[in-house]
């Protein structure tokens, strides 16, 4: 199946600092990219869509000066968790549709552990 | 807006024991995805049913499609410990996938 991979897998910031995460779909062009966020045994909650070459589409309640996502090209979307706080410390997972695999099957990165002290 | 719950939130068996979670979405949907997620993992793909009243199997696994395509159930028969996990249904809805709340699955050897 279609590959797609994140990074950093993990990473442990300071409050107040900004994180990037990258997500990259290896072996197809992916129109559409989707960034999840998923709190310790819970499930995965929708924080926005993302289009290539447009702006995101984001989630009630998901703040989009704080959360910049950015789809440059086919095979990579950025988030940007802006100015840090521990209650943003999660488990962040894209995901990636295109023309690989059915319509709407997305394939999801392995996700991204964020700490924020 | 399109809600998708998903029950039993926990599901503890003996290993050998039969296994089903259940899913129920508040529209009708395009399709419904079933994942599984291991611990510290991330989702991954297991199937996706399109067709109303759609059966499915893999292996072990029966996957179901109702025929208003508003719910699904994912059944697995004779539970082995690599069966551990949490089990998410996903409603494909006009925008938008929305996930269940996952059935965590725990087995005793």
């Amino acid at each position: 199946g279609a590959v797609v991979s994140q990074h950093p897998s993990w990473v442990i910031c300071k409050s107040g600092t900004s994180v990037k995460i990258e997500c990259r779909s290896l072996d197809f062009q992916a129109t559409t990219m989707f960034w999840y966020r998923q709190f310790p045994k819970q499930s995965l909650m929708l924080m926005a869509t993302s289009n290539e070459g447009s702006k995101a589409t984001y989630e009630q309640g998901v703040e989009k000066d704080k959360f910049l996502i950015n789809h440059a090209s086919l095979t990579l979307s950025t988030l940007t968790v802006t100015s840090a706080h521990p209650e943003d410390s999660s488990f962040y997972i894209c995901s990636a549709r295109g023309l690989a695999g059915g319509t709407h099957e997305q394939f999801f990165g392995p996700g991204t552990r964020l700490t924020v002290l | 807006g399109q809600q998708v719950m998903q029950i039993p939130q926990y599901q503890h068996v003996q290993e050998g024991e039969d296994f089903t979670t259940y899913c129920n979405s508040s529209t009708t949907l395009s399709n419904i995805q079933w994942y599984k997620q291991r611990p510290g993992g991330h989702p991954v793909f297991l199937i996706q049913l399109v067709k109303s009243g759609e059966v499915k199997k893999q292996k072990r696994l029966t996957f179901q499609f109702g025929e208003a395509k508003k719910n699904s159930s994912l059944h697995i028969t004779a539970t082995q410990t690599t069966d551990v996990g949490t089990y998410f249904c996903a409603g494909q809805g006009a925008q938008k996938l929305v996930f269940g709340q996952g059935t965590r699955l725990t087995i005793n050897p």
